[in-house]
Protein backbone atom coordinates (compact mmCIF):
# COMPACT_ATOMS: atom_id res chain seq x y z
CA UNK A 1 0.00 0.00 0.00
CA UNK A 2 0.90 3.23 0.14
CA UNK A 3 3.41 4.85 2.40
CA UNK A 4 5.73 7.46 3.30
CA UNK A 5 9.66 6.62 4.63
CA UNK A 6 11.38 9.14 6.35
CA UNK A 7 15.20 9.24 7.88
CA UNK A 8 14.92 8.28 11.25
CA UNK A 9 16.29 10.99 13.83
CA UNK A 10 16.84 12.32 15.97
CA UNK A 11 18.95 14.94 14.09
CA UNK A 12 21.10 17.39 15.75
CA UNK A 13 22.65 19.91 14.52
CA UNK A 14 24.85 23.33 15.30
CA UNK A 15 23.15 26.72 14.39
CA UNK A 16 23.94 27.39 10.89
CA UNK A 17 24.62 24.02 9.15
CA UNK A 18 23.42 22.74 6.67
CA UNK A 19 19.95 20.51 6.67
CA UNK A 20 18.65 17.42 4.89
CA UNK A 21 15.80 15.52 6.03
CA UNK A 22 14.95 12.37 3.62
CA UNK A 23 11.93 11.46 2.49
CA UNK A 24 10.97 8.92 0.21
CA UNK A 25 7.26 7.51 -1.00
CA UNK A 26 5.76 4.65 -2.85
CA UNK A 27 5.05 5.81 -6.45
CA UNK A 28 1.30 5.14 -6.76
CA UNK A 29 -0.32 7.81 -8.65
CA UNK A 30 1.06 10.93 -8.87
CA UNK A 31 0.32 12.55 -5.34
CA UNK A 32 0.57 15.83 -3.64
CA UNK A 33 3.50 16.15 -1.15
CA UNK A 34 4.05 17.68 1.95
CA UNK A 35 5.91 19.11 4.61
CA UNK A 36 4.76 19.56 8.16
CA UNK A 37 6.51 20.72 11.03
CA UNK A 38 5.69 20.61 14.75
CA UNK A 39 7.14 22.69 17.21
CA UNK A 40 6.87 21.97 20.89
CA UNK A 41 3.22 21.55 22.70
CA UNK A 42 2.04 22.72 19.33
CA UNK A 43 -0.20 20.94 16.52
CA UNK A 44 1.24 20.21 13.07
CA UNK A 45 1.71 23.44 10.66
CA UNK A 46 2.18 22.94 6.73
CA UNK A 47 5.77 24.42 5.70
CA UNK A 48 5.80 23.52 2.12
CA UNK A 49 3.78 21.50 -0.48
CA UNK A 50 4.38 20.25 -4.18
CA UNK A 51 1.74 18.82 -6.25
CA UNK A 52 3.35 17.52 -9.16
CA UNK A 53 6.70 16.48 -10.34
CA UNK A 54 9.68 19.25 -10.64
CA UNK A 55 7.77 21.32 -8.61
CA UNK A 56 10.06 22.77 -5.66
CA UNK A 57 7.64 23.72 -2.30
CA UNK A 58 9.65 26.37 0.07
CA UNK A 59 8.99 28.51 3.09
CA UNK A 60 10.99 29.59 5.71
CA UNK A 61 14.02 29.03 4.07
CA UNK A 62 13.13 25.42 3.82
CA UNK A 63 13.23 23.87 0.24
CA UNK A 64 11.52 20.11 -0.98
CA UNK A 65 11.60 19.30 -4.96
CA UNK A 66 9.37 17.17 -6.13
CA UNK A 67 11.48 14.11 -7.49
CA UNK A 68 9.20 11.90 -9.07
CA UNK A 69 12.74 9.53 -10.42
CA UNK A 70 13.57 8.76 -7.29
CA UNK A 71 10.11 9.01 -5.31
CA UNK A 72 11.75 11.51 -3.15
CA UNK A 73 10.67 14.62 -1.32
CA UNK A 74 13.71 15.74 0.66
CA UNK A 75 13.86 18.69 3.11
CA UNK A 76 16.89 21.23 2.61
CA UNK A 77 17.96 24.80 4.40
CA UNK A 78 21.14 25.96 4.32
CA UNK A 79 21.71 27.55 7.59
CA UNK A 80 19.49 26.30 10.42
CA UNK A 81 18.78 28.06 13.27
CA UNK A 82 17.63 27.26 17.29
CA UNK A 83 14.36 28.37 16.45
CA UNK A 84 14.04 25.66 13.56
CA UNK A 85 14.00 22.98 16.59
CA UNK A 86 10.94 20.94 16.04
CA UNK A 87 9.66 17.40 14.40
CA UNK A 88 9.26 17.26 10.64
CA UNK A 89 6.98 15.27 9.02
CA UNK A 90 6.39 14.15 5.09
CA UNK A 91 3.25 13.18 3.91
CA UNK A 92 1.76 12.23 1.06
CA UNK A 93 -1.97 12.24 -0.57
CA UNK A 94 -3.29 8.94 -0.79
CA UNK A 95 -3.96 7.46 -4.50
CA UNK A 96 -7.66 7.77 -5.57
CA UNK A 97 -8.34 9.43 -2.28
CA UNK A 98 -6.80 12.50 -1.92
CA UNK A 99 -9.02 13.22 1.43
CA UNK A 100 -6.45 11.22 3.26
CA UNK A 101 -2.73 11.89 3.89
CA UNK A 102 -0.44 9.22 4.36
CA UNK A 103 2.31 10.13 6.95
CA UNK A 104 5.87 9.33 7.43
CA UNK A 105 6.65 8.69 10.87
CA UNK A 106 8.57 11.90 11.69
CA UNK A 107 12.17 13.36 12.21
CA UNK A 108 12.93 15.00 15.12
CA UNK A 109 15.76 17.81 14.99
CA UNK A 110 17.86 20.06 17.54
CA UNK A 111 19.89 22.86 16.75
CA UNK A 112 22.12 24.01 19.56
CA UNK A 113 23.70 27.31 19.44
CA UNK B 1 -7.97 34.07 14.64
CA UNK B 2 -9.78 31.28 11.78
CA UNK B 3 -8.48 28.29 12.60
CA UNK B 4 -9.50 24.43 14.64
CA UNK B 5 -10.23 24.66 17.98
CA UNK B 6 -9.92 21.63 20.17
CA UNK B 7 -10.98 21.20 23.52
CA UNK B 8 -10.09 20.38 26.22
CA UNK B 9 -6.43 20.91 26.28
CA UNK B 10 -5.80 18.16 28.96
CA UNK B 11 -8.22 15.64 30.97
CA UNK B 12 -6.92 13.12 33.23
CA UNK B 13 -9.85 10.22 33.10
CA UNK B 14 -10.36 6.91 35.17
CA UNK B 15 -10.44 3.57 33.68
CA UNK B 16 -14.03 3.26 32.27
CA UNK B 17 -15.18 6.59 32.28
CA UNK B 18 -16.13 8.62 28.94
CA UNK B 19 -15.42 11.67 27.54
CA UNK B 20 -15.95 13.89 23.99
CA UNK B 21 -13.64 15.42 22.98
CA UNK B 22 -14.34 18.57 20.63
CA UNK B 23 -13.69 20.02 17.26
CA UNK B 24 -14.32 23.34 15.46
CA UNK B 25 -13.20 24.62 12.68
CA UNK B 26 -14.10 28.15 10.64
CA UNK B 27 -12.51 27.71 7.24
CA UNK B 28 -15.59 26.29 5.58
CA UNK B 29 -13.29 23.05 5.15
CA UNK B 30 -15.32 19.94 3.76
CA UNK B 31 -13.20 17.22 5.30
CA UNK B 32 -12.35 16.78 9.10
CA UNK B 33 -9.75 13.80 10.74
CA UNK B 34 -9.13 12.81 14.15
CA UNK B 35 -5.51 11.20 14.58
CA UNK B 36 -3.56 9.76 17.57
CA UNK B 37 -0.31 10.90 18.13
CA UNK B 38 2.20 8.27 20.53
CA UNK B 39 5.51 8.38 20.65
CA UNK B 40 7.61 6.24 18.35
CA UNK B 41 4.21 6.30 16.13
CA UNK B 42 3.76 8.79 14.23
CA UNK B 43 0.15 10.06 13.39
CA UNK B 44 -2.47 7.06 13.21
CA UNK B 45 -5.52 8.30 11.83
CA UNK B 46 -8.77 7.46 14.24
CA UNK B 47 -11.72 8.36 12.07
CA UNK B 48 -12.68 10.88 8.98
CA UNK B 49 -15.56 12.95 7.43
CA UNK B 50 -15.11 13.46 3.96
CA UNK B 51 -18.03 15.39 4.04
CA UNK B 52 -20.80 16.43 6.43
CA UNK B 53 -22.81 13.84 6.86
CA UNK B 54 -20.09 11.11 6.12
CA UNK B 55 -17.71 9.54 8.36
CA UNK B 56 -15.54 6.46 8.12
CA UNK B 57 -13.10 4.54 9.98
CA UNK B 58 -9.25 4.84 9.94
CA UNK B 59 -6.13 2.80 11.33
CA UNK B 60 -7.41 2.45 14.78
CA UNK B 61 -11.19 3.15 15.26
CA UNK B 62 -11.14 0.27 18.07
CA UNK B 63 -12.65 2.21 21.29
CA UNK B 64 -13.87 5.18 19.64
CA UNK B 65 -17.04 7.03 17.82
CA UNK B 66 -17.56 10.10 16.30
CA UNK B 67 -20.16 12.49 14.83
CA UNK B 68 -19.86 14.94 12.48
CA UNK B 69 -22.22 17.40 14.05
CA UNK B 70 -22.39 20.16 11.29
CA UNK B 71 -19.97 21.15 9.04
CA UNK B 72 -17.87 23.26 11.10
CA UNK B 73 -18.21 20.40 14.35
CA UNK B 74 -16.80 16.58 14.34
CA UNK B 75 -16.41 15.16 17.72
CA UNK B 76 -14.51 12.47 18.82
CA UNK B 77 -16.15 10.05 21.64
CA UNK B 78 -14.38 7.26 24.01
CA UNK B 79 -17.12 5.39 25.65
CA UNK B 80 -15.18 3.20 27.90
CA UNK B 81 -11.19 4.93 28.54
CA UNK B 82 -8.65 2.63 28.61
CA UNK B 83 -4.70 3.32 29.74
CA UNK B 84 -4.16 2.09 26.07
CA UNK B 85 -5.64 5.18 25.00
CA UNK B 86 -3.43 7.95 26.77
CA UNK B 87 -2.41 9.98 23.92
CA UNK B 88 -2.43 13.39 22.29
CA UNK B 89 -5.77 13.72 20.08
CA UNK B 90 -5.30 15.88 17.19
CA UNK B 91 -8.37 17.33 15.33
CA UNK B 92 -7.61 18.28 11.29
CA UNK B 93 -9.39 20.07 8.75
CA UNK B 94 -8.94 20.21 5.03
CA UNK B 95 -11.04 21.80 1.72
CA UNK B 96 -10.65 17.52 0.53
CA UNK B 97 -9.35 18.49 -2.60
CA UNK B 98 -6.14 16.92 -4.57
CA UNK B 99 -3.45 19.28 -2.73
CA UNK B 100 -4.85 20.54 -0.34
CA UNK B 101 -2.91 20.62 3.01
CA UNK B 102 -4.83 20.19 6.37
CA UNK B 103 -5.31 22.69 9.11
CA UNK B 104 -4.20 21.26 12.13
CA UNK B 105 -5.65 21.82 16.11
CA UNK B 106 -3.68 22.47 18.56
CA UNK B 107 -4.28 18.98 20.14
CA UNK B 108 -5.43 17.41 23.44
CA UNK B 109 -3.32 15.35 26.29
CA UNK B 110 -5.26 12.53 27.25
CA UNK B 111 -4.09 10.80 30.72
CA UNK B 112 -6.23 7.48 31.31
CA UNK B 113 -5.50 6.53 34.29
Amino acid sequence: GDSVTQMEGPVTLSEEAFLTINCTYTATGYPSLFWYVQYPGEGLQLLLKATKADDKGSNKGFEATYRKETTSFHLEKGSVQVSDSAVYFCARGSAGNNRKLIWGLGTSLAVNP
Amino acid sequence: NAGVTQTPKFQVLKTGQSMTLQCAQDMNHNSMYWYRQDPGMGLRLIYYSASEGTTDKGEVPNGYNVSRLNKREFSLRLESAAPSQTSVYFCASSEGRQGDGYTFGSGTRLTVV
